[in-house]
């Protein structure tokens, strides 16, 4: 595997389910960052990693819940989701300190029902 | 507060045409500028970047960017467009000084005819 993953790819839940969506870059970056893409909205960003280390939430609800147990690995833990959550969630990785750039995954398109 | 704007939700031109994508940028410091290209059910892919120095910039895919610092501008081009270009093009600004942030524009999203 090279670059960012994601899975799954696709996701229906009910909003009384609890799943988990993950993230796994082979860059050897030490930032990751989890977005959420919604029609017609720009991209939004959700959690910032640095160093295994949560930096920046940018005022996301408590049903989403990140963990990185590691610079490789991001996972985005959701419970009692609402179906205007639905959208497409992107992962990201970077090397800090560096010039910002960021890879991103395919995304994983999650549908709440 | 940073702000990215793309005036254009859609462009449609016709193959073998020219293209210019805009981006504007608000900033309160010196910007990293960034094109990034998604197709369909993918993620986004880098086109192109600028940090400092010429201010023209090529990317992948034939595509250019210019930095204007008097308009904040950085406006995407391409000479002639493929069929496969068809797309959503984002925009995204970042400084060092905000960290490893980066702020992305709305999106244009790219039909070409043939």
């Amino acid at each position: 595997e090279t670059g960012v993953t994601q899975t799954p790819r696709h996701l229906v839940m009910g909003m009384t389910n609890k799943k988990s969506l993950k993230c796994e870059q082979h860059l050897g970056h030490n930032a990751m960052y989890w977005y959420k893409q919604s029609a017609k909205k720009p991209l939004e960003l959700m959690f910032v990693y640095n160093f295994k280390e949560q930096t920046e939430n940018n005022s996301v609800p408590s049903r989403f819940s990140p963990e990185c147990p590691n610079s490789s690995h991001l996972f985005l833990h959701l419970h009692t989701l609402q179906p205007e959550d639905s959208a497409l969630y992107l992962c990201a990785s970077s090397q800090p300190g560096a010039d910002n750039e960021q890879f991103f995954g395919p995304g994983t398109r999650l549908t709440v029902l | 507060a940073q702000s990215v704007t793309q005036p254009d939700i859609h462009i449609t031109v016709s193959e073998g045409a020219s293209l210019e994508l805009r981006c504007n940028y608000s900033y309160g410091a010196t910007p990293y500028l960034f094109w990034y290209v998604q197709s369909p059910g993918q993620g986004l892919q880098l086109l192109l970047k600028y940090f400092s120095g010429d201010t023209l910039v090529q990317g992948i895919k034939g595509f250019e960017a210019e930095f204007k610092r008097s308009q904040s501008s950085f406006n995407l081009r391409k000479p002639s467009v493929h069929w496969s270009d068809a797309a959503e093009y984002f925009c995204a600004v970042g400084a060092r000084e905000y960290g490893n942030k980066l702020v992305f524009g709305a999106g244009t999203i790219l039909r070409v005819k043939s």
